[in-house]
């Protein structure tokens, strides 16, 4: 079956803008997770779903970050007033179930740049 | 705090060398283990998973890694590397919460 799909793939914009990122999920599973990669780094968590609602929003740098996943399959990680420095790779994983004993598949990312 | 070093930033090895990459984690409790590989232009892709039991764990294209509790360590090792083993390897970790911690990767580039 398909893999997790993300949406779209590069994302351009400018300081203080606002940019929504899309996550599409392997169908049936219910965790999904977001994460950040900056240039030479591994995957930072922000974001973890347990269905509907958000299980651990621990990772979220701050409140210009928010995620939704209103039917508990996509999702969506919106950034306010965007800075220089939220530019990144941001990753999204799904699995089958939360907890520790799940493998998380990853998409692709959406790589944004900010100028 | 929690955390996870991966020891080699960038690795140069010619063809048919072996391969260790180092992975040490400060967790407590019980903890799952994981590498992933990303491959130029592709998304992460898992390579093997430690949960419980034996403590050398092989994955795919003749990887495997050795779990020590006690070292708090989780090595990914090959005998013979490929060309086609370049890419960006990740060691993470996942305890007692729901997210998974990478450390900061180890590229490894293969001379043909």
């Amino acid at each position: 079956g398909a893999g997790v799909s993300q949406t779209p793939s590069n994302k351009v914009t400018e300081k203080g803008k606002y940019v929504e990122l899309r996550c599409d999920p392997i169908s049936g599973h219910t965790a999904l997770y977001w994460y950040r990669q900056s240039l030479g780094q591994g995957p930072e968590f922000l974001i973890y779903f347990q269905g509907t609602g958000a299980a651990d929003d621990s990772g979220l740098p701050n409140d210009r970050f928010f995620a939704v996943r209103p039917e508990g399959s996509v999702s969506t990680l919106k950034i306010q007033r965007t800075e220089r420095g939220d530019s990144a790779v941001y990753l999204c994983a799904s699995s089958w179930g939360g907890g520790l004993y799940n493998e998380q598949f990853f998409g692709p990312g959406t790589r944004l740049t900010v100028l | 705090a929690q955390s996870v070093s991966q020891h080699n930033h960038h690795v140069i090895l010619s063809e048919a060398a072996s391969l260790e990459l180092g992975c040490n984690y400060s967790y407590g409790g019980t903890v799952n283990l994981f590498w992933y590989v990303q491959y130029p232009g592709q998304h992460l892709q898992l390579l093997l998973k430690y949960f419980s039991g034996d403590p050398l764990v092989k994955g795919i294209k003749g990887f495997e890694a050795e779990f020590i509790k006690s070292k708090f360590s989780f090595n990914l090792r090959k005998p013979s590397v490929q060309w086609s083993d370049t890419a960006e390897y990740f060691c993470a970790v996942t305890s007692n919460n729901n997210d998974m911690r990478f450390g900061a990767g180890t590229r490894l580039t293969v001379k043909p």
